[in-house]
Formats: structure tokens, sequence, C-alpha cells
């Protein structure tokens, strides 16, 4: 069974700090890494996606990945009370499995 | 359309009924996902039609689920005979193609209430 796990919170941070969200995954099979946002009653948004290792750097946000740990995270500078969501991580198994698989999120709260 | 677009947004049926979701996706996307969210549950994977493939039906929980996509655009899953643990939101994804290099974009889901 391919699994995404991650922390399922709440995750408090001040305002202005960094949040730090990490996921870690089942299979080395594995190509494309997502982070979605969802806002309470809403459906996820799709803010960062990453493929190869590293860190990738999206305005206040930057994902990092690392293959042979096989774990996935998503940083967030700066936080502000709008970036009080879930986030989902997400991956894309290749091998017969051509969908993504979602973790069950991590709730982070920015407390002004 | 500019966006994946889903019908009805509500729906409040009694239990026993059959019910219809309508999902359009985003024009010259090939791939369409219906995944169901239960209230602070993850999302759960349904069904994924991929341009003329057979759909991998292989998350959907009952053969009281079924799905269709007509014309490898608009989709519709029925759920015959609903149940009270059929309660959900129901969400619809599309994306460029099934390859996996981009992500998908969720319409705003219908809530579905049996009652």
């Amino acid at each position: 069974q391919k699994e995404v796990e991650q922390n399922s919170g709440p995750l408090s941070v001040p305002e202005g700090a960094i949040a730090s969200l990490n996921c870690t995954y089942s299979d080395r099979v594995s190509q494309s890494f997502f982070w979605y946002r969802q806002y309470s009653g809403k459906s996820p948004e799709l803010i960062m996606s990453i493929y190869s290792n590293g860190d990738k750097e999206d305005g206040r946000f930057t994902a990092q990945l690392n293959k042979a740990s096989q774990y996935v995270s998503l940083l967030i500078r700066d936080s502000q009370p709008s970036d009080s969501a879930t986030y989902l991580c997400a991956v894309f198994y290749s091998g017969g499995y051509q969908k993504v698989t979602f973790g069950t999120g991590t709730k982070l709260q920015v407390i002004p | 359309g500019a966006g994946v677009s889903q019908s009805p947004s509500n729906k409040v049926t009694e239990k026993g009924k059959d019910v219809e979701l309508r999902c359009d996706p985003i024009s010259g996307h090939t791939a369409l996902y219906w995944y169901r969210q239960s209230l602070g549950q993850g999302l759960e994977f349904l069904i994924y039609f991929q341009g003329n493939s057979a759909p991998d039906k292989s998350g959907l929980p009952s053969d009281r689920f079924s799905a269709e996509r007509t014309g490898g655009s608009v989709s519709t899953l029925t759920i015959q005979r609903t149940q009270q643990e059929d309660s959900a939101v129901y969400l619809c994804a599309s994306s460029l193609d099934g390859t996996g290099g981009y992500g998908y974009t969720f319409g705003s889901g219908t809530r579905l209430t049996v009652v």
C-alpha cells in the first residue's frame, strides 16, 4: 500500500515565524510531489510542486525533497494569519498507480 | 472553462434515493479524478479517467457507485440507493494529462447530505 504520512497537527506558529510542514512517503518509485493548501470549507489548491532532490522556492514558500530519505517538506517564511489552513502533501506514484495519493494533512495555525 | 465546475454545490437527499453529481473539467485536460472527503478526513480516491482508456475504478467503495465520462469531457458520478455513510464532499479534479507531471485543479465540490 502506497502511503503518504503527515502529522495532523495543529501546528501553531506566531505571525512572522517560519512554519515547517513535513511529509514522508512509503515508496521509492515516485516522481512528482505536491503541496496543496485547503482552507476550511474549501477545496484543495495547488501551491507547490517539486520533482527533483533539493529546494524549490516560490515567494514565501520553499519545498524541499530528499528522495533517499523519502521525505518532503514545505517551509513558509514570514507566516501570516492568512496562511492558517490545512496543508496536504501529495505524491504521484509511477508504475501502475497513475494517480496522486494524498496525506491526511497538517493543520497550521498562525497566531497574530 | 476557466476552472473545474461541479454541480450541484449542495445536495440533500433521502436515504435510498439515487443522486448524480456532475463535473466539467478544464478544457483540454485529459485526466479527470473523483475524490471524496468526509468531515475532518483526508481525500479518498474514487475513480480516474484518462483519455479514452478504461477508467481506474479501484477506489469505488461499493457497486452502488458508478461514474462515466462522455466525450472525454464531462463526468457524472452516480450513487444509487444512498446511505448515510455516503454523506461527504465529493471533489472532482482534472489534470493536463495523467503522467504525474502536473498537479490537479480541483472543483469547489458537491456537499452531499443523506438524511
